[in-house]
């Protein structure tokens, strides 16, 4: 049973644009909702995390939306570079029950010059 | 500070044959993860451990033991490698806010 959904499953952005990916889950019981990057070799590393008390978290270029009644959540990434070209994961967890995340299915961004 | 540590970084096997993954931290993290990923399929939970001497099954556990005799160390063991075992496995260690560093990977080609 997939828990969080993940779409689309690749994306390609032109420079200067804004890369979306979208994200939505089953559980009501998680609390913890972090996006990873991943670039080819390497392991995942955490990129930004919101907890549903806040509809928007943002770092940088990189904004996460949340939408609790639709259980839902975005990632934006605003003025996209060359070197956002990675594969992103959102997650979500019950920080309550061991930290167990679980994750989407995975996008894979390509921004283009 | 090396974080979190796998090794090997990459190994083939033959069906039938067994093998240990071995993941190191050094940030004194008490919960400790096994992941798998697969094309298409996003990271599996295979077996976690919430401490020393402890283990759980994750989503994925069949073909696969765990052990954490040590804090810092958390061992993947496959007893009788399959074809569908071909595959990259994290590990990773949990933080105190909740979130999880990864180790680099461990790609496992079973012939």
């Amino acid at each position: 049973q997939q828990q969080v959904k993940q779409s689309p499953q690749s994306l390609i952005v032109q420079k200067g644009g804004i890369s979306i990916i979208n994200c939505a889950y089953e559980n009501t019981a998680f609390d913890y909702f972090p996006w990873y990057q991943q670039f080819p070799g390497k392991g995942p590393a955490l990129l930004i995390a919101i907890r549903p008390d806040v509809s928007e978290k943002k770092e940088g270029r990189f904004t996460i939306s949340f939408n609790k009644s639709a259980k839902q959540f975005s990632l934006h990434i605003m003025d996209s570079q060359p070197g956002d070209s990675a594969t992103y994961f959102c997650a979500a967890v019950n920080t309550g029950t061991a930290s167990k995340l679980t994750f989407g299915t995975g996008t894979r961004l390509q921004v283009t010059l | 500070n090396a974080g979190v540590t796998q090794t090997p970084k990459f190994r083939v096997l033959k069906t039938g044959q067994s093998m240990t993954l071995l993941c190191a931290q050094d940030m004194n993290h008490e919960y400790m993860y096994w992941y798998r990923q697969d094309p298409g399929m996003g990271l599996r939970l295979i077996h976690y451990s919430v401490g020393e001497g402890t283990t759980a099954k994750g989503e994925v556990p069949d073909g696969y033991n765990v052990s954490r005799l040590k804090k810092q160390n958390f061992l993947l063991g496959l007893e009788s490698a399959a074809p569908s075992q071909t595959s990259v496995y994290f590990c990773a260690s949990r933080g105190a806010a909740g979130e999880l560093f990864f180790g680099e990977g461990s790609r496992l080609t079973v012939l």
